[in-house]
């Protein structure tokens, strides 16, 4: 059974601060890595993807990726209340629909 | 941009009634995949496909069926829909099936 975890939260991070999401995988054979963000009673939403090892920035995001660790983060700088969501990662093997971690709830308080 | 639209927003069903939940994307993709959403249980797969005609099953398809008659329609159907059917149904879409899903905006299905 392919698992990706995720810390549930909340994380609560003041405005302005830098917030650190996290997320393990378990199939070694994983090739693709997805953030989405989710607003309460939305429906998920891409903000970021990687598939290499290494750092990747869109602005104010940042995603980590580790193969070998088995772990990939989000990093998201100078948060903003709007930020305020829960982040889903999502992971997929060659072929194979992506598998999502439960989110993890961030809280950015003004 | 990618469009993934869903028939209905919110349904509400009674118990032992058929429901069809309709899903159209606009951008060609190959792929398309319902799921469910429940709080502390995550996104689950209910079924995939990957192209016209041909269906998979994800990890919870136990009361659902689905169809994909044409490339960009895929629907999810409920039997007879159970009060633990209730839940929060997601509809994506992607070009490859290593690559990025597209979600339509949801339906919230009450079964009373």
């Amino acid at each position: 059974q392919k698992e990706v975890e995720q810390n549930s939260g909340p994380l609560s991070v003041p405005e302005g601060a830098i917030a650190s999401l996290n997320c393990t995988y378990s199939d070694r054979g994983s090739q693709s890595f997805f953030w989405y963000r989710q607003y309460s009673g939305k429906s998920p939403e891409l903000i970021m993807s990687i598939y290499s090892n290494g750092d990747k920035e869109d602005g104010r995001f940042t995603a980590q990726l580790n193969k070998a660790s088995q772990y990939v983060s989000l990093l998201i700088r100078d948060s903003q209340p709007s930020d305020s969501a829960t982040y889903l990662c999502a992971v997929n093997a060659r072929n194979t629909p992506l598998v999502f971690g439960k989110g993890t709830r961030l809280s950015v308080i003004a | 941009d990618v469009k993934v639209t869903q028939s209905s927003r919110y349904l509400v069903k009674r118990t032992g009634e058929k429901v069809f939940l309709e899903c159209v994307q606009d951008m060609d993709h190959e792929n398309m995949f319902w799921y469910r959403q429940d709080p502390g249980l995550g996104l689950r797969l209910i079924y995939f496909s990957y192209d016209v005609k041909m269906k998979e099953k994800g990890d919870i398809p136990e009361g659902y069926s689905v169809s994909r008659e044409k490339k960009e329609r895929f629907s999810l159907i409920l039997e007879s829909a159970s009060t633990n059917q209730t839940s929060m149904y997601l509809c994506a879409s992607s070009l490859f099936m290593n690559t990025e899903a597209f979600f339509g905006q949801g339906t919230r299905l009450t079964v009373v």
